[in-house]
């Protein structure tokens, strides 16, 4: 079974400074690993996707995460938050089967200020 | 294409109705998933569809709830005597299977409310 842990339901980060959701997975089988975010009243957006490869991944808006298997960690970091990143961020699991359903975490609240 | 599309987006419906909802997927996608979302969780995975066929259900998905998705192309999820339990955010992704594709593309839900 896979699962993940968002550490923090609530991060709040000033305007222009580093953004750091914190995201631990377990999986039995090499993980393809996401970070989605999700505006009010929306869908869930893509950011960026670990699958194979390069363990530093770049998403969009600025955003990146790194996989790091011995740490079982797929953080998400931003290097100077602004205010539209403000938003419910979760990060998910994948197993390498061809399934490809995911299992999300419970989210992070990122509330920016000025 | 301009995504996945979700009908309707909101719905409130008093206990013990039948309610149903869409999701039509972008067209080439040949996978559709439903999850569901209560406050302040995650989504949760319902069910999936390979083409036409369901694939995989969840243990969530009890016998109130029955998904369709007839020649593979849009979806209905239908949920029968709806209980209080039921008030979620239903949330439909398609995806194009296959290896090393797995970024989905959510809809932005229907939200149903059971009164």
């Amino acid at each position: 079974a896979q699962s993940v842990t968002q550490l923090g339901s609530h991060v709040s980060v000033s305007e222009g400074a580093l953004v750091l959701l914190r995201c631990n997975y377990s999986s039995s089988v090499p993980p393809y690993l996401f970070w989605y975010v999700q505006y009010p009243n929306q869908g869930l957006q893509l950011l960026l996707k670990y699958t194979t490869g390069a363990t530093l991944v770049k998403g969009i808006n600025g955003f990146e995460a790194e996989f790091k298997k011995s740490e079982t960690s797929f953080h998400l970091t931003k290097p100077s938050a602004h205010m539209s990143d403000a938003a419910e961020y979760f990060c998910a699991v994948s197993d390498s089967g061809t399934a490809s359903k995911l299992t999300f975490g419970t989210g992070t609240r990122l509330q920016v200020t000025l | 294409d301009t995504g996945v599309s979700q009908n309707p987006r909101h719905k409130i419906t008093k206990r013990g109705q039948n309610v149903t909802f869409r999701c039509d997927p972008i067209s080439e996608h040949n996978r559709l998933y439903w999850y569901r979302q209560t406050l302040g969780q995650g989504p949760e995975f319902l069910t999936y569809f390979q083409n036409e066929a369901q694939l995989e259900k969840s243990r969530l998905l009890s016998d109130r709830f029955s998904a369709e998705r007839p020649k593979g192309s849009f979806s209905t999820l239908e949920i029968q005597r709806t209980e209080q339990g039921d008030s979620a955010m239903y949330l439909c992704a398609s995806s194009l299977g296959g290896t090393g594709d797995y970024g989905y593309t959510f809809g932005s839900g229907t939200r149903l409310t059971v009164v």
